[in-house]
């Protein structure tokens, strides 16, 4: 079936350290892939995507690669900041119409 | 981009009362609405789709009878928790897929639901 595994948390960094967030899919047919994060109190806001293979997605310094070889799309930031502390959702979606299959989730807290 | 409004952002409510919650496209027609709902320290997991003018679908062990789904408009679909008791306490968010051309889906802020 259709799923996202994603690296257990919490993660714990000081401020301007390097971030990685591993992110597999399984691979069934030809998904689209997304990094949500959720902040404190608040509901999901998109923070990138990728629709084929090779696509990068960034934003806001993140960004994540469509692997087809490896099935992976991981999250990564050169340098973190405090306000970067949130809760990190990977996602898939097959096409247009159907719902997003998230990842467990992974916590992120930068510390200055 | 397209946004969809969620209504109320937070509610308690007592064991046995009902809670209704609204999510509403404002700038585009939503013929599918999901609705996930996120347990503290979990995933999103999806409870059911609504579909404008037929039956919701909900996924397994979801009782359709507790969390009844109306979607009777392009522009508006609600998830009633009925007889609500203490483990229904999460947070409950709506989604639109924004349509077959759009890869992107369109989440409302969410609803924080605490039974007492």
């Amino acid at each position: 079936g259709n799923s996202v595994t994603q690296m257990e948390g919490p993660v714990t960094l000081s401020e301007e350290a390097f971030l990685t967030i591993n992110c597999t899919y399984t691979a069934t047919g030809y998904p689209s892939l997304f990094w949500y994060v959720q902040y404190p109190g608040e509901g999901l806001q998109l923070l990138l995507k990728a629709t084929k293979a090779d696509d990068k997605g960034s934003n806001k310094g993140f960004e994540a690669t469509y692997r087809k070889e490896t099935t992976s799309f991981h999250l990564e930031k050169g340098s973190v900041q405090v306000s970067d502390s949130a809760v990190y959702f990977c996602a898939r979606r097959n096409s247009g119409n159907t719902p997003l299959v998230f990842g467990k989730g992974t916590r992120l807290s930068v510390i200055a | 981009g397209a946004v969809v409004s969620q209504h109320p952002s937070r509610v308690i409510c007592k064991s046995g009362t009902s809670v209704k919650i609204e999510c509403r496209s404002l700038d585009f027609q939503a013929t599918t609405m999901f609705w996930y709902r996120q347990f503290p320290k979990q995933s999103l997991m999806l409870m059911a789709t609504s579909n404008e003018g037929s039956k919701a679908t909900y996924e397994q062990g979801v009782e359709k009878d507790k969390f009844l789904i109306n979607h009777a408009s392009l522009t508006l679909s609600t998830l009633t928790v009925t007889s609500a008791h203490p483990e229904d306490s999460s947070f409950y968010i709506c989604s639109s897929p924004g349509g077959e051309m759009n890869t992107e889906a369109f989440f409302g802020q969410g609803t924080r639901l605490t039974v007492v």
